[in-house]
């Protein structure tokens, strides 16, 4: 079953605080992302990542910084949460480019 | 740079109608464009997509889209809409990362689409 799985699906942190959101697919996908998404907004990509330790910024890397030391397991770290960080973040993964991307159901993250 | 509009932040119709959701993008290169859907409380799930050729492509659920260079869209379609298609529908655009290192994928802000029974 392919599948992307995040967790934890909702987390209250209050400001100051250092968040871990973790991701993991079943696929064997070497690509691998992390999107915000805000009312109004859409999604933004945060970071991407081509496979184990190569990892690139997205259109808004600020505030993030991500982890990838093994294929199926992704994480995004943000140190000194703030309340403007209170989003959606899904992950995604895909097998390379032109490709279906698979989304995970998403971390609802609230900065108090 | 890339970027992909979606005009119509809202879409209402009744059962039955046709639908047709409009999506235009800014690319330098030949788009590789894609449609995702998401469900009330779900993830995204993909559509369709156009790399080349056939300039109307079919996907699932019963969707399709139009692509069209002249005016640089990719708009997508069904008939007749069901309720069930009620939900957030999301244009995207493949390209390249600034940095060359790879591709990324860019959404529009979406169309939340209604359809009443």
């Amino acid at each position: 079953d392919m599948k992307v799985t995040q967790m934890p699906r909702y987390l209250i942190k209050r400001m100051g605080e250092n968040v871990l959101l973790e991701c993991g697919q079943d696929m064997s996908h070497e690509t691998m992302y992390w999107y915000r998404q805000d009312p109004g907004l859409g999604l933004q990509l945060i970071y991407i990542s081509y496979d184990v330790d190569s990892n690139s910024e997205g259109d808004i890397p600020k505030g993030y910084r991500v982890s990838r030391k093994k294929r199926e397991h992704f994480s995004l770290i943000l140190d000194s949460a703030k309340t403007n960080q209170t989003s959606v973040y899904f992950c995604a993964s895909s097998s390379g480019t032109i490709t279906e991307v698979f989304f995970g159901k998403g971390t609802r993250l609230t900065v108090v | 740079a890339q970027s992909v509009d979606q005009p119509d932040a809202h879409v209402t119709l009744s059962e039955g109608a046709s639908l047709e959701l409009r999506c235009s993008y800014s690319y330098s290169a030949a788009p590789y464009l894609f449609w995702y859907v998401q469900y009330p409380g779900q993830s995204l799930q993909f559509l369709l997509k156009y790399i080349t050729g056939d300039t109307v492509v079919k996907g699932t659920k019963g969707f399709e889209a139009e692509f069209r260079k002249s005016n640089s869209s990719f708009n997508l379609k069904k008939s007749p809409a069901h309720w069930s298609d009620s939900a957030k529908y999301f244009c995207a655009l493949e390209g390249w990362l600034q940095q060359g290192t790879g591709s990324k994928l860019s959404f529009g802000k979406g169309a939340k689409l209604t359809v009443s029974p």
